[in-house]
């Protein structure tokens, strides 16, 4: 296992149609994240996971936005009717939780949104 | 809320000059700084973290960062940049608490020139 996978890497989709991007994390990482980079802005959090339980999703744009995690493993972020503000790219990360201290996130290589 | 300020969106620099890039963060709380550098149609590497310690810290590729408590700065520095380091700069601050979640700057795009 090399780092954090995301495919697709490039979605084209026109407005109104549901997308769904998928986030495989580094193997025993237990923590794993959304953020959304839009142009010339940094990523923005959007919510995350501790194995299956999603422990923050207030973040989420709007309630067209959701994910899941259902084994604890791979993740997958939803967008449905999408919209052309939707268009940015989706990062995923992934870090190990133990001991209650910090460690560092890693992050995948993104899948780029654009809606037509 | 905590934010992320960097102040300068580009930065252009000759090749073997100086560079430092800039960030300030608001916060009231103890803070985990980071550097992220993305480079073109890419996800974010880790250059340096300071979680607690020295306030100089090294990361990959000759960066260093300052840690400093009472101006809320961790300014980016390399003594001599290469067309490589051409790429967009992030800094980051996490609270440390039970979620982890990193606030991000805007970024800095670091031109390197010839």
């Amino acid at each position: 296992d090399t780092g954090v996978s995301q495919n697709p890497r490039h979605k084209i989709t026109k407005r109104g149609q549901n997308v769904t991007f998928r986030c495989d994390p580094i193997s025993e990482h237990n923590r794993l994240y959304w953020y959304r980079q839009t142009l010339g802005q940094g990523p923005e959090f959007l919510t995350y996971f501790q194995n299956e339980a999603q422990l923050e999703k207030s973040r989420l744009l709007s309630d067209r936005f959701s994910a899941e995690r259902p084994k604890g493993s791979f993740s997958t972020l939803e967008i449905q009717r999408t919209e052309q503000g939707d268009s940015a790219m989706y990062l995923c990360a992934s870090s190990l939780l133990a001991g209650g201290l910090y460690n560092e996130q890693f992050f995948g290589p993104g899948t780029r949104l654009t809606v037509l | 809320a905590q934010s992320v300020t960097q102040l300068d969106s580009q930065v252009p620099v000759f090749e073997e000059a100086p560079v430092e890039l800039r960030c300030n963060y608001s916060s009231s709380v103890s803070v985990y700084l980071f550097w992220y550098v993305q480079y073109p149609n890419q996800g974010l590497q880790l250059l340096l973290k300071y979680l607690s310690g020295s306030t100089l810290v090294k990361g990959i590729n000759g960066f260093e960062a300052e840690f400093n408590k009472s101006q809320t700065s961790f300014h980016l520095r390399k003594p001599s940049v290469h067309i490589s380091d051409t790429a967009e700069y992030f800094c980051a601050v996490s609270d440390g608490g039970s979620q982890g979640n990193l606030i991000f700057g805007k970024g800095t795009k670091l031109s390197v020139k010839p």
